[in-house]
């Protein structure tokens, strides 16, 4: 079960910014840094950022990260058709001794 | 390179048994903790257990505890989720991560599609 709420679905057409929003608690995101997770369709999901704001190699710095309190949210600067795919928050929740997920956020390109 | 592969899975009848494999390469397998997490068709994504890089330490989900159990071969660079008293749902595709010191997944394999059902 998630237990990080994202929005369902975000759009934009290209060029355009895009947010995604993640809300967790005090047990993640508020005592854990936000990772986020790229997944195309049929594919394995991707690390996108990681430790709130940094990059892994090869991502584009379009992809950006932030974190404040118990939330979190990523944003899509200069929107590609490419971004087509679903978005994960994750963090370490100390309580439940795991990882927790968001719920997932749909970015469709218009 | 990083390389992560499953193996295993399958269709299983409710209350059978099955055990998923993950061969990894390319990085030293016994410096890194590993993960198994899981994907339900059409879902999301849902952790199921974590084990360190010594196996000293353990965690499950509450929806696998008593049922699933994760382990470590170091000589086989391999890592293992035994499944039991499956149940319809835990249909899924599992993917083994590799951690990052209990911080993020960093490498995931492509995963196995594990069918629970008569």
């Amino acid at each position: 079960q998630s237990v990080l709420t994202q929005p369902p679905s975000a759009s934009g057409t290209p060029g355009q910014r895009v947010t995604i929003s993640c809300s967790g608690s005090s047990s993640n995101i508020g005592s854990s840094t936000v990772n986020w997770y790229q997944q195309l369709p049929g594919t394995a999901p991707k690390l996108l950022i990681y430790s709130n704001n940094q990059w892994p190699s090869g991502v584009p710095d379009r992809f950006s990260g932030s974190k404040s309190g118990t939330s979190a949210s990523l944003a899509i600067s200069g929107l590609q058709s490419e971004d087509e795919a679903n978005y994960y928050c994750a963090a370490w929740d100390g309580s439940l001794n795991g990882y927790v997920f968001g719920t997932g956020t749909e970015v469709t390109v218009l | 390179e990083v390389q992560l592969v499953e193996s295993g899975g399958g269709l299983v009848q409710p209350g059978g048994s099955l055990r998923l494999s993950c061969v990894a390469s390319g990085f030293t397998f016994s410096a890194y903790s590993m993960n198994w997490v899981r994907q339900a068709p059409g879902k999301g994504l849902e952790w199921v257990s974590y084990i360190s890089s010594s196996s000293s330490t353990i965690y499950y989900a509450d929806s696998v505890k008593g049922r699933f159990t994760i382990s470590r071969d170091y000589a086989q660079n391999s890592l293992y989720l035994q499944m039991n008293s499956l149940r319809a749902e835990d249909t899924a595709v599992y993917y083994c991560a590799r951690d990052r010191s209990r911080s993020y997944p960093d490498y995931w394999g492509q995963g196995t599609l594990v069918t629970v059902s008569s």
